[in-house]
């Protein structure tokens, strides 16, 4: 059981270079998430999607896009890339996003991402 | 809004000696809560959740978390540190009582480094 898996796990990208970030969960979850950690600052959401044809923004999107392309895969994209989105890049899941729902998300290892 | 405070940057123990990890809440409902651990160059997995009922939380790896709804805590702990516990802890916390879409909330996390 492979869980929450992302792609690629480290990358280097030139300034204004564009670049998508891919994210696959075999858990049959409804909700899946980005994140961007970085020292100091914990986990700032990017955007999620809180079940299969939607998606919002989180605390962070500008500079961002997102496709929750099936019910299995949610990709990240950045257009035109910043040196100030140097980060660490965490893919979640969980069952639902909905309610009361209380169930923990699942991470996966995360994509380094460095700009120059 | 709802917020996490995790006030330790670092919390240092011996090996072998009870540990403490500190995390606060502010959430206008009732709160759901969780605690994470990161290693190195992995995504954060989830050690154990407070729903509702006992104070007194059980999680993986010998992990408890104490519920106090006065002191709007939720401090994680465990008897016994082991040099292996060493790494990031995260607490994080969402609305219960909200019918919609609730996202969770993360603290900055606070680094355990257990020494032998």
């Amino acid at each position: 059981n492979a869980g929450v898996t992302q792609t690629p796990k480290f990358q280097v990208l030139k300034t204004g270079q564009s670049m998508t970030l891919q994210c696959a969960q075999d858990m049959n979850h409804n909700s899946m998430y980005w994140y961007r950690q970085d020292p100091g600052m914990g986990l700032r959401l990017i955007y999620y999607s809180a079940s299969e044809g939607t998606t919002d923004k989180g605390e962070v999107p500008n500079g961002y896009n997102v496709s929750r392309l099936n019910k299995r895969e949610f990709s990240l994209r950045l257009e035109s890339a910043a040196p100030s989105q140097t980060s660490v890049y965490f893919c979640a899941s969980s069952e639902a996003l909905r309610g009361r729902s209380n169930q923990p998300q699942h991470f996966g290892d995360g994509t380094r991402l460095s700009i120059l | 809004a709802q917020s996490v405070a995790q006030p330790e940057d670092q919390v240092n123990v011996a090996e072998g000696n009870p540990l403490t990890v500190k995390c606060t809440y502010s959430v206008s409902g009732n709160p759901y809560l969780f605690w994470y651990v990161q290693y190195p160059n992995r995504g954060l997995q989830f050690l154990l959740k407070y729903i509702t009922g006992d104070n007194l939380v059980k999680g993986s790896y010998g992990f408890e978390a104490e519920f106090n709804k006065s002191q709007t805590s939720f401090h994680l702990k465990k008897p016994s540190a082991l040099v292996s516990d060493s790494a990031l802890y995260f607490c994080a916390v969402r609305d219960g009582n909200s019918g919609g879409y609730q996202k969770v909330t993360f603290g900055i996390g606070t680094k355990l480094q257990v020494i032998p």
